[in-house]
């Protein structure tokens, strides 16, 4: 099992550009989720998915849209980037969270917006 | 919404000695506790967690405690160890929303 899986890895825009940021689990979990990290700020969740077919908006939702485009996949997508935007992102997954069970995180893109 | 806050953000410690970390929360629908290490450029791994119909658990060094009356969870890892040294990050699960709310972090760095 490869676990949650991120591409790219590393990746920098211009400001303005676009662009999606890839996740994609094989563990048959419920749950997924988007965050930041940034330095002092801890993860802020941006958009979280507790199923396939619904989407809601986390703490910092703003500049950034997602999909859940099956159970195994959820994508971010930047539509306008922003030096803002610079940041790692992490997308994670978990079992139904009624079983209470641990989130598994994928290896992160560091983005940055110049 | 939830609201997540861990103290301190730093901690020094000397090896041997006992690190402990606090965390609060605001939702009372919140049911899940884990915690998370994560190393320099890696990923956040879960090193314990605690559900809310427990008051504590331990794993060798590491136990956390819970107290739902007050809303706070703290860490406590003994016998600290230089390879202990990592930033660590306390969470809360909201049980209706399955939303995963982060603490800030507390950077933990063990001194021979």
């Amino acid at each position: 099992n490869a676990g949650v899986t991120q591409t790219p890895k590393f990746q920098v825009l211009k400001t303005g550009q676009s662009m999606t940021l890839q996740c994609a689990q094989d563990m048959n979990h419920n749950s997924m989720y988007w965050y930041r990290q940034d330095p002092g700020m801890g993860l802020r969740l941006i958009y979280y998915s507790a199923s396939e077919g619904t989407t809601d908006k986390g703490e910092v939702p703003n500049g950034y849209n997602v999909s859940r485009l099956n159970k195994r996949e959820f994508s971010l997508r930047l539509e306008s980037a922003a030096p803002s935007q610079t940041s790692v992102y992490f997308c994670a997954s978990s079992k139904n969270g009624q079983l209470n069970t641990e989130a598994f995180f994928g290896q992160g893109t560091r983005l940055t917006v110049v | 919404g939830e609201n997540v806050e861990q103290h301190p953000s730093t901690l020094s410690v000397q090896e041997g000695d006992s690190a402990v970390i606090k965390c609060t929360y605001s939702d009372s629908a919140s049911n899940y506790f884990p915690w998370y290490k994560q190393e320099l450029g890696k990923r956040p791994q879960l090193i314990i967690d605690i559900r809310s119909n427990v008051g504590e658990k331990k794993d060798q060094r590491i136990a956390v405690t819970l107290n739902k009356t007050a809303k706070h969870f703290s860490l406590h890892i003994t016998e600290t160890q230089p390879e202990d040294s990592a930033v660590y990050f306390c969470a809360a699960r909201q049980i209706d929303t399955d939303k995963l709310i982060f603490g800030t972090g507390t950077r933990l760095q063990v001194f021979p």
